[in-house]
């Protein structure tokens, strides 16, 4: 079945531990996101690729990482885990970034607990 | 700053009509989405305007007003597989999208 997955579902995690998040689509799209969503908030852009091998910056970045070596995967990277990092990230992709009709896919999300 | 407003929660009836509303203020403009997200789960495309005026899809119909920065979401025979909350986002001069809070649409018998 074409789509996004994302690993693990949840996840509770020790702060100052590292963790990355998985993402793996099978759409072909070019572009890829990762979101923050905080209840009474938004969704929030963390990082998002407009292809294979480029990244680039969202609203709030800072203590995360990401990588696009390839189409299908951009996994994304909390090199010390804090608290204020816990939340449900939603991986996202669309067919590129420069065109507003395409629409973006979700991922069913992860739920990440820091304590 | 950018900016996007939408009501926290809504409550409708069975059947009835109800419209969920959006304003805006954003760094440029290249459409204004609506997403549905039940709870626990991804949000889900519902509609895409760039242009004024009503775009009507099934129970579902989205209107703009670019001058305004405004949009509605209006659903139909509401039906309690409905009850959601309602994203709103618009697409700035960057392509990225600025979300709004959402709205929590409860639906009663």
């Amino acid at each position: 079945i074409a789509g996004i997955t994302q690993a693990p579902t949840s996840q509770i995690l020790a702060a100052g531990r590292r963790m990355t998040l998985r993402c793996t689509q099978d759409m072909r799209h070019n572009a890829m996101y990762w979101y923050r969503q905080d209840l009474g908030l938004g969704l929030r852009l963390i990082h998002y690729s407009n292809t294979a091998g480029t990244t680039g910056k969202g609203e709030v970045p800072d203590g995360y990482s990401v990588s696009r070596a390839n189409t299908d995967d951009f996994p994304l990277t909390l090199a010390s885990a804090v608290p204020s990092q816990t939340s449900v990230y939603f991986c996202a992709s669309s067919d590129s970034t420069q065109n507003p009709t395409d629409t973006q896919y979700f991922g069913p999300g992860t739920r990440l607990t820091v304590l | 700053g950018q900016n996007i407003d939408q009501p926290t929660e809504m409550t409708a009836t069975e059947g009835a009509i109800v419209q969920i509303n959006c304003t805006y203020q954003t760094s440029g403009f290249n459409g204004l989405f609506w997403y549905q997200q039940h709870a626990g789960e991804a949000p889900t495309f519902l509609s895409y305007n760039v242009l004024d005026g009503l775009e009507e899809k099934g129970r579902f119909s989205s209107f703009l007003s670019r001058s305004k920065g405004y949009s509605y979401l209006l659903l139909k025979e509401l039906q309690m597989k409905d009850s959601a909350s309602y994203l709103c986002a618009v697409m700035d001069s960057n392509y990225q999208l600025i979300w709004g809070a959402g709205t929590k649409l409860i639906i009663k018998p």
